[in-house]
């Protein structure tokens, strides 16, 4: 079956824009997962979704990152008014809803803001 | 604060030497504790995690882990690798609390043929 998808796989952006990464669940699954991970680092959690809300959203560095899940499905990532540090790869998971349960990541969006 | 930390950042080994890897974490409460592997151009993906019960668990391609509460390391063994298993691998503790989960830096294991 159809795994965790992330879209673009690569987004290359300008100081100061804004972008927005998507991502798309295994369906069925209700709890949703943003981390970031920078070069020779773990993943940092950012967010997590539980159905359409945000269960905990301690991560989220600072107000230029917001992140939805309007239909309980597909998240977006929204970061506004980018800066050089924000670049780094942007992984989303799901995971059938428990806490604890088995996460299952997508490929990731490599950010690289110039 | 919740903490997970990766003793050896890079390890090399010949086929069919053993393989330990540390971790150890810092946490309040109860904690779940998971190891994830990545292999080259492929996504993370889950090799065995530990809720509760028998502290040694076993997980996918030969490889377990050793729960040791009074020493906060969750260890990643294997007896015997292959070339195959060149990759890295990430420990994570979850905060049975939260959906939080807290990666540690990785550590790269080269195993050569």
């Amino acid at each position: 079956g159809a795994g965790v998808s992330q879209t673009p796989s690569n987004k290359v952006t300008e100081k100061g824009k804004y972008v927005e990464l998507r991502c798309d669940p295994i369906s069925g699954h209700t709890a949703l997962y943003w981390y970031r991970q920078s070069l020779g680092q773990g993943p940092e959690f950012l967010i997590y979704f539980q159905g359409t809300g945000a269960a905990d959203d301690s991560g989220l560095p600072n107000d230029r990152f917001f992140a939805v899940r309007p239909e309980g499905s597909v998240s977006t990532l929204k970061i506004q008014r980018t800066e050089r540090g924000d670049s780094a790869m942007y992984l989303c998971a799901s995971s059938w809803g428990e806490i604890g349960d088995t996460q299952y990541f997508g490929p990731g969006t490599r950010l690289t803001v110039l | 604060a919740q903490s997970v930390s990766q003793h050896n950042h890079h390890v090399i080994l010949s086929e069919a030497a053993s393989l330990e890897l540390g971790c150890n974490y810092s946490y309040g409460g109860t904690v779940n504790l998971f190891w994830y592997v990545q292999y080259p151009g492929q996504h993370l993906q889950l090799l065995l995690k530990y809720f509760s019960g028998d502290p040694l668990v076993k997980g996918i391609k030969g490889f377990e882990a050793e729960f040791i509460k009074s020493k906060f390391s969750f260890n990643l063994r294997k007896p015997s690798v292959q070339w195959s298993d060149t990759a890295e691998y990430f420990c994570a503790g979850l905060n049975t609390n939260a959906g939080k989960s807290t990666f540690g830096d990785g550590t790269t294991l080269t195993v050569k043929p």
